[in-house]
C-alpha cells in the first residue's frame, strides 16, 4: 500500500502570507503512461464534505481561487496557499489514486495566527 | 448539477448490519466509478473501497479494514450506489461519504455524508 505523509499536522499563518503543506508518498504516484501524477488536494471543513482543490498533483479545480496551486512529482508534493484568506481555515488533505487502495495522507489543519 | 444523496445511516449495535445508499443524479451514473470514503470522530478520511463501472469490468476494490465485511454495489437503473456493512465494530462508526469524478479518478463530487453510529 502506499503510505501518505503530510506534514507539518498543523499550520498557524498570518492573513495575506503564505502556507505551505507537504505531501510525501512512500512510492512513486507518477504513471509513465500518462505521464501524470495521481495526487490530489482536497479541502475539509466542518460539517461540509470535501472539497476537491487540485488534482494531477497540478491543476486547479474549475472555480477554486488560483491562490492555491500544487506542484512536485513522483514521491513529493506541496500545496500553497499564496496569500491565506480567512475562509482558507480547514484541514487539507493529499490522496493518491495512483492505484488501490486509495489512500489519504493524514490532514494538515490550517489556522490564522 | 451533479448531486449525490447518502441516507441509510443510524445507530447499529456491534456485530450488527447496515445498508447505506447513495443517489446520483446530474451525470451519467452507468459510466462512473464511485467511491465510499468515511471519516472516524476526530479522525482523518480514509477511504472504504470503490466500483468501476460496468463497461468498465464492474470490479470491487476494498480497503484491508473493511475487506470481506462490506460490499459495495450498483443498481445502475435507479442511479443508486449500496454499501452492505456487515459484522459491524465501534471502530466502523463516522460519517461516510460517497465521491466520485466525471472521467476521472479523483474525488470530485461528494455527498454530504451520513452518519453511522456502532455502539452497545
Amino acid at each position: 500500500d502506499i503510505v501518505m505523509t503530510q506534514s507539518p499536522d498543523s499550520l498557524a499563518v498570518s492573513l495575506g502570507e503564505r502556507a505551505t503543506i507537504n505531501c510525501k508518498s512512500s512510492q512513486s504516484v507518477f504513471h509513465s503512461s500518462t505521464n501524470k501524477n495521481y495526487l490530489a488536494w482536497y479541502q475539509h471543513k466542518p460539517g461540509q464534505p470535501p472539497k476537491l482543490l487540485i488534482y494531477w498533483a497540478s491543476t486547479r479545480e474549475s472555480g477554486v481561487p488560483d491562490r492555491f496551486s500544487g506542484s512536485g512529482s513522483g514521491t513529493d508534493f506541496t500545496l500553497t496557499i499564496s496569500s491565506l484568506q480567512a475562509e482558507d481555515v480547514a484541514v487539507y488533505y493529499c490522496q493518491q489514486y495512483y492505484g488501490p487502495p486509495l489512500t489519504f495522507g493524514g490532514g494538515t489543519k490550517v489556522e490564522i495566527k | 448539477e451533479v448531486q449525490l444523496v447518502e441516507s441509510g445511516g443510524g445507530l447499529v449495535k456491534p456485530g450488527g448490519s447496515l445498508r447505506l445508499s447513495c443517489a446520483a443524479s446530474g451525470f451519467t451514473f452507468r459510466s462512473a466509478w464511485m467511491n465510499w470514503v468515511r471519516q472516524a470522530p476526530g479522525k482523518g478520511l480514509e477511504w472504504v473501497g470503490r466500483l468501476k463501472s460496468v463497461t468498465d469490468g464492474g470490479t470491487t476494490d476494498y480497503a484491508a479494514p473493511v475487506k470481506g465485511r462490506f460490499i459495495i454495489s450498483r443498481d445502475d437503473s435507479k442511479n443508486t450506489l449500496y454499501l452492505q456493512m456487515n459484522s459491524l465494530k465501534t471502530e466502523d462508526t463516522g460519517v461516510y461519504y460517497c465521491a466520485t469524478a466525471i472521467g476521472r479518478l479523483d474525488f470530485g463530487f461528494w455527498g454530504q455524508g451520513t452518519l453511522v453510529t456502532v455502539s452497545s
